[in-house]
């Protein structure tokens, strides 16, 4: 079993619609992450959490540190949204980080 | 201010030839790290680097050796390319302190034929 473990692997949704991607892990953990893929491109980082939820424009992440859980929204979803998501957990001193396999979303305008 | 670059972008190599991943980071950061990224995993360390002149073991260490005599620079060498090592690279870089966001370089796409 992985140690961070994402859902969906693949959502397709309609242009404007609300997305959610969860990310669930079994490790003891400092701080989570969620990083951004687009096709052949690099990884940015989105939001790094480590309580409670931020926000930065129409995305929103949670995180619930009891249930080991953390959350990613995405609201009035655009095509320009369609990429991988990437939740990453870190761990330990040194910030080493356990990356799960990514969502690949594709919003259809 | 380039953030962490990484050269080359592609490369295609012959099984047996070695070559160096080059990544550099001007932010002063002290972390560096190395990942590579295969169809249906999840990116996965292979070396890391708390400060110069320390580097550790990641989880996919074997075939690759590291080194960082500066802060900046991390290269990543391949000592004798194989099939399996076909992947995409990513170089990262954060500060130590702290939880803290990572800079990630924008890969190298690799070929082992």
């Amino acid at each position: 079993k992985n140690e961070v473990e994402q859902s969906p692997q693949n959502l397709t949704a309609q242009e404007g619609e609300f997305i959610t991607i969860n990310c669930s892990y079994s490790v003891g953990i400092s701080a989570l992450h969620w990083l951004q893929q687009h096709p052949g491109g690099g990884i940015v980082s989105l939001f790094m959490l480590s309580s409670g939820k931020k926000k930065h424009g129409r995305l929103i992440a949670t995180i619930n540190i009891q249930e080991k859980h953390s959350s990613l929204h995405i609201t009035a979803s655009h095509p320009r949204d369609s990429a991988v998501y990437i939740c990453a957990v870190v761990y330990g001193a040194t910030n080493k980080l356990i990356f799960g396999t990514g969502t690949l979303l594709a919003v259809q305008p | 201010n380039a953030g962490v670059t990484q050269t080359p972008k592609f490369q295609v190599l012959k099984t047996g030839q070695s070559m160096t991943l080059q990544c550099a980071q001007d932010m002063n950061h002290e972390y560096m790290s190395w990942y590579r990224q295969d169809p249906g995993m999840g990116l996965r360390l292979i070396h890391y680097s708390v400060g110069a002149g320390i580097t550790d073991q990641g989880e996919v260490p074997n075939g690759y050796n590291v080194s960082r005599s500066t802060t900046e620079d991390f290269p990543l060498r391949l000592l004798s390319a194989a099939p399996s090592q076909t992947s995409v690279y990513f170089c990262a870089s954060s500060f130590l302190q702290g939880n803290q966001p990572q800079h990630f370089g924008d890969g190298t796409r690799l070929s082992i034929l």
